[in-house]
């Protein structure tokens, strides 16, 4: 079984919908991240949680929100979507960093198009 | 926002040829470059983790230095083969920050 999963996989929705995308590991991770890929542009930073507690904004976090349901659940939610937020979504967790740690280990991700 | 840059954008090589492609990123606050080969609809995976200046990792036919100093990363593949075809990233991790920042990527096409 996968270590990082994503559900759902694949997603059409229309503009005004609110949609959530989901995450869980089994990595034990304390870690998890939120990214969006879209053509020529890289992988870009969502969100990001260290704990439970912890949520932070990453680079394009405007139009989005999460919810750190349990250490192994990280949730990315659109509240209203728009065309623009067409794009392939990726899920990542990591360990603590020390040495050799900091790894990002992907979920297979969720392609979600906004009519 | 971190400039990391990749190039070339994407190439082709032919079935046995060795290729190589550069990571650029700042050099002040380094922490650690990570690699990462993504496979078309498959997930990053992760290749290495370099945190220090010199630093050579090694799996297989591929490789990867780096120079701190100047802000640099080669990857290399020795004797190119068709499954090697993947979108390879390469992100900064900067000293007191929490996240990466990933490149674009190099797409490379291994022609059999």
């Amino acid at each position: 079984d996968a270590d990082v999963t994503q559900t759902p996989r694949n997603r059409i929705t229309k503009t005004g919908k609110r949609i959530m995308l989901e995450c869980s590991q089994t990595k034990g991770h304390d870690r998890m991240y939120w990214y969006r890929q879209d053509p020529g542009l890289g992988l870009r930073l969502i969100y990001y949680s260290f704990d439970v507690k912890d949520i932070n904004k990453g680079e394009i976090s405007d139009g989005y929100s999460v919810s750190r349901q349990a250490q192994a659940k990280f949730s990315l939610s659109l509240e209203s979507a728009i065309p623009n937020q067409t794009a392939l979504y990726f899920c990542a967790t990591s360990g603590s960093v020390g040495a050799g740690s900091g790894t990002q280990y992907f979920g297979p991700g969720t392609r979600l198009t906004v009519l | 926002i971190l400039n990391v840059e990749q190039s070339p954008q994407s190439l082709h090589v032919q079935e046995g040829d060795s290729t190589n492609f550069t990571c650029s990123f700042p050099s002040s606050n380094f922490y650690a470059l990570h690699w990462y080969r993504w496979e078309t609809a498959k997930s990053p995976e992760a290749l290495f983790v370099m945190t220090l200046n010199g630093d050579e990792k090694k799996k297989g036919r591929i490789s990867a230095t780096l120079n701190t100093k100047e802000g640099y990363s080669y990857l290399y593949i020795k004797g190119s083969q068709p499954e090697d075809s993947a979108t390879y990233l390469c992100a900064l991790w900067e000293a007191g920050s929490y996240q990466l920042t990933f490149g674009k990527g190099t797409k490379l096409s291994v022609i059999p």
